[in-house]
């Protein structure tokens, strides 16, 4: 079963509006950690935000907000003010906590969604 | 500046010619991992090593090798490139608490 799951391939938004890109997780542990990331076309990996399975809080990140529903093992990014730099990949991962150390650190991610920004 | 330095940026090789990609980091980081990037697949963990002396294993592991004989660097080497390992390659390291920092990025093509 795919331990990271984004439903959508790609996202069309126009310039200053906002935009949501959806990531859902699954995992039996109590302790992880969600990350979004983003690749423009150049390729390199860039990280924007985190928010820890124990965090109270939404992690805010600039334009950058984690809508963290833990019940619904949910995790959307949420981009604010879109600007035309903001069209890239963008990768939803999940780091486990530790299960007698196997899996600590490992990172899974999903199949990433294409977001094209336009004027 | 930390980072992550992987090495070279661009390969192309033949089916068969062993090649190594290096990756260094200079963040004092216990934890590295190799991914490799395909389209429509996301990222996928290859190995990946809590210290030295410790690797194990990721999701696809088949045809590739590692050691962390020290902390700082993290090699991969294909001992027998076939097609099939041609890819997008990022190397990453991580202290514990922190975020994942990665290189940029390994583009291999085995003809």
């Amino acid at each position: 079963a795919q331990k990271i799951t984004q439903t959508q391939p790609g996202m069309f938004v126009q310039e200053k509006e906002a935009v949501t890109l959806d990531c859902t997780y699954d995992t039996s542990d109590q302790s992880y950690g969600l990350f979004w990331y983003k690749q423009p076309s150049s390729g390199e990996m860039i990280f924007l935000i985190y928010q820890g399975s124990y965090d109270e809080q939404n992690a805010t990140e600039g334009r950058y907000s984690l809508n963290f529903q833990k019940a619904r093992k949910s995790a959307n990014i949420v981009i604010s003010a879109s600007q035309l730099g903001d069209s890239a990949m963008y990768f939803c991962a999940m780091r486990e906590g530790s299960r007698g150390g196997s899996t600590l650190g490992r990172l899974y991610f999903g199949r990433g969604t294409q977001l094209t920004v336009w004027p | 500046e930390a980072q992550v330095t992987q090495n070279p940026r661009y390969l192309i090789t033949v089916t068969g010619k062993k090649l190594t990609v290096t990756c260094s980091q200079n963040m004092n980081h216990e934890y590295m991992s190799w991914y490799r990037q395909d389209p429509g697949l996301g990222l996928r963990q290859i190995y990946y090593s809590m210290n030295v002396e410790v690797t194990d294993k990721g999701d696809v592991p088949e045809g590739y090798k590692v050691s962390r004989k020290e902390k700082r660097n993290f090699p991969l080497i294909l001992e027998s490139p076939s097609p099939n390992q041609t890819s997008l390659y990022f190397c990453a390291s991580r202290e514990v608490g922190s975020g994942y920092t990665f290189g940029s990025g390994t583009r291999l093509t085995v003809v």
